[in-house]
This record gives C-alpha cells, sequence and structure tokens, in this order.
C-alpha cells in the first residue's frame, strides 16, 4: 500500500524557516517524481514545487522561488521541503503527492502538515 | 503560467441529480488534465486523468471529458458520498496549475 507520511510543519515567525518531510512506502520511491501542493486555511490547492526521480531537475511556483528548495533522499525515501523567509501568505498545510503515468498526475497523497507563520 | 478556471464556485444539488463542471484553461493543454476531490479535512483524491481515464477504484458515475482548453467533470448520478469540493489541474506544462474549485453542497 502506497504511504506518504508528511512531518515538520508548525508555528514559525515571519522570516523564519522550517523543513518538512515526506516518508514514503508501499513503492519504489527512487522511480517516481514527487511535488509538493499547498492549501492555504479555506482556499485552493496550490502547486508549489517538483523534483525529478535524481534530483537532477526541480521546478518551484513563482511565489517561492529563491525560498524554497525541494529535494529527496532516495535512500531514505524521503522528500523534503526546506522553508526560508516564510511569510504570512505562506501559511497553509503542505501536501506531499507522488506523480505517476504519462506527463504525470498526482496519484497518491499524503495527510498535510500544518504551517503556520505569524508572529 | 497557464490559467485554469472552474465554474461554476458553487453548484447546489440533489441526491440523483446529474451534474457538470467545466474547467478552461488560458492555452491549450491537449488532455493533460486531472480532476480531484477534496472533503473537508482531508487530502484531495484523483478521480479523472488525461481528461478523460477514470482512476482505478472510482466509481463509474464520474466521467471526464474534453481537448485543448475546455473540459468536463460529469456526475451522472449524484450520490450523498459526492458531497465535496472538486479541482481540476494542468499537468501539461513542468509548472503545474489548479483551478480555484467547485463545491457541490446539497440542495
Amino acid at each position: 500500500e502506497v504511504q506518504l507520511v508528511e512531518s515538520g510543519g508548525g508555528l514559525v515567525q515571519p522570516g523564519g524557516s522550517l523543513r518538512l518531510s515526506c516518508a514514503a512506502s508501499g513503492f519504489t520511491f527512487s522511480s517516481y517524481w514527487m511535488s509538493w501542493v499547498r492549501q492555504a486555511p479555506g482556499k485552493g490547492l496550490e502547486w508549489v514545487a517538483n523534483i525529478k526521480q535524481d534530483g537532477s531537475e526541480k521546478y518551484y511556483v513563482d511565489s517561492v522561488k529563491g525560498r524554497f528548495t525541494i529535494s529527496r533522499d532516495n535512500a531514505k525515501n524521503s522528500l523534503y521541503l526546506q522553508m526560508n523567509s516564510l511569510r504570512a501568505e505562506d501559511t497553509a498545510v503542505y501536501y506531499c503527492a507522488r506523480e505517476s503515468g504519462s506527463r504525470r498526475r498526482n496519484d497518491y497523497w499524503g495527510q498535510g502538515t500544518l504551517v503556520t507563520v505569524s508572529s | 503560467d497557464i490559467q485554469m478556471t472552474q465554474s461554476p464556485s458553487t453548484l447546489s444539488a440533489s441526491v440523483g441529480d446529474r451534474v457538470t463542471i467545466t474547467c478552461r484553461a488560458s492555452q491549450s493543454i491537449s488532455s493533460w488534465l486531472a480532476w480531484y476531490q477534496q472533503k473537508p479535512g482531508k487530502a484531495p483524491k484523483l478521480l479523472i486523468y488525461k481528461a478523460s481515464s477514470l482512476e482505478s477504484g472510482v466509481p463509474s458515475r464520474f466521467s471526464g471529458s474534453g481537448s485543448g482548453t475546455e473540459f468536463t467533470l460529469t456526475i451522472s448520478s449524484l450520490q450523498p458520498d459526492d458531497f465535496a469540493t472538486y479541482y481540476c489541474q494542468q499537468y501539461n506544462s513542468y509548472f503545474r496549475t489548479f483551478g480555484q474549485g467547485t463545491k457541490v453542497e446539497i440542495k
């Protein structure tokens, strides 16, 4: 059974940093692109970033470029999101999701971890 | 970036109704469109991919159609479990984008 479990969320002050983790199991992690998607309270879904199987390609939404870094450790079956210079508008539930198939839709999602940026 | 626009934003319907949600892309995305269902406090669930392919395990009352810039999600006979918010997502570009969502409410 495919499982994605996020961790690392919490309360952080504006300008602070946080590192999210996503532990994957039930599939060959190193064979899949992976994504982070977020959802601000009461709002819709926003794609944040994704990363190729070997980490050689990474893409980000404009609003987080230069502040967030997506990475992975295939030996540990883990996906990460390093978030720096956090802003109030980064407050959201962050989901990790697997990408699969041609052009790669998001077929499995974790339960999400809440990040709150507030003083 | 490719913009995705869903309509309506909210839809009131009764059990047994046929429901249609529309998603428009700001430029052609061929058939690289997915539909997701999300219930409060839960992660999104993939329903449809490549515009019209039904994800394994999803009831056949869900169907998708369209290509290019116009897409629809249809629920042939709305069931109590279907009251939720639905999102379209384009994955033609490396920079994925979602529609703003359509909330399906009980009439």
